[in-house]
């Protein structure tokens, strides 16, 4: 167990809908980062943020939107779903904001859009 | 940018023997860590191994090394005695040392999956 905690466990939806996902970082951990796995794409990173601030952007989608909460919880808002959505969603944490710290993985969300 | 590259899909190993997945990248960067993770089928993403490039000396972890060829940006995990609970996805990630905004991701590969022989 890393100590980081996703939710929910899986979700199935159909396209065109909008779905939360929700991450709890470690304690103390004051960095989120989204990556999505999917089979055509592999492991991609989506979004960070630290301590509430947005500090990066990788392969995100405008369809796509993250914050992190003043308790440090962080959501990933998926809207206008398409079937290539469909995908594990993991979160990650870290206590700081630069590459010497590692990133405990979340068990991931399994989002099938149909 | 920098790019992660995994060249074997799939490796097979009768248990108790060893094992080497392969992994090169590609940087211009001189500050930078390399880690391999672990996926077995519960889909968790478990860190193995962690090596800092400004380090020499190959990083260990009980039956887990590393080779690590800096200057051929090369580096392969060595699974030693194999066991049944070593079957997964492996992937190699990297990510950068360069304290910047935007420098904090994980650059994956493409994962090989590993099957242990019994």
């Amino acid at each position: 167990d890393s100590g980081v905690t996703q939710t929910p466990k899986h979700l199935i939806t159909a396209t065109g809908q909008r779905v939360t996902l929700r991450c709890s970082p470690r304690s103390g951990d004051l960095s989120v980062y989204w990556y999505q796995q999917s089979l055509d794409q592999g492991l991609q990173f989506l979004i960070h943020y630290y301590n509430g601030e947005e500090r990066a952007k990788g392969n995100i989608l405008e369809r796509f939107s993250a914050q992190q909460f003043p308790d440090l919880h962080s959501e990933l808002n998926l809207s206008s779903l398409e079937l290539g959505d469909s995908a594990l969603y993991f979160c990650a944490s870290s206590v700081g904001d630069s590459g010497v710290y590692e990133q405990f993985f979340g068990p991931g969300t399994r989002l099938t859009v149909l | 940018a920098q790019t992660v590259t995994q060249s074997q899909p799939e490796m097979s190993v009768q248990e108790a023997e060893t094992v080497t997945l392969s992994c090169t990248y590609d940087t211009s960067e001189s500050d930078y860590y390399l880690f391999w993770y672990k996926q077995p089928p519960s889909r968790q993403m478990i860190l193995v191994i962690r090596q800092e490039a400004y380090k020499q000396q190959n990083a260990t972890e009980n039956r887990f090394s590393v080779n690590f060829q800096k200057a051929a940006k090369s580096f392969s995990l060595k699974i030693s005695d194999s066991q049944l609970g070593d079957a997964a996805m492996y992937f190699c990630a990297y990510r950068s040392g360069v304290s910047n905004f935007g420098n904090e991701k994980l650059t994956f590969g493409t994962g090989t999956r590993l099957t242990i022989i019994p």
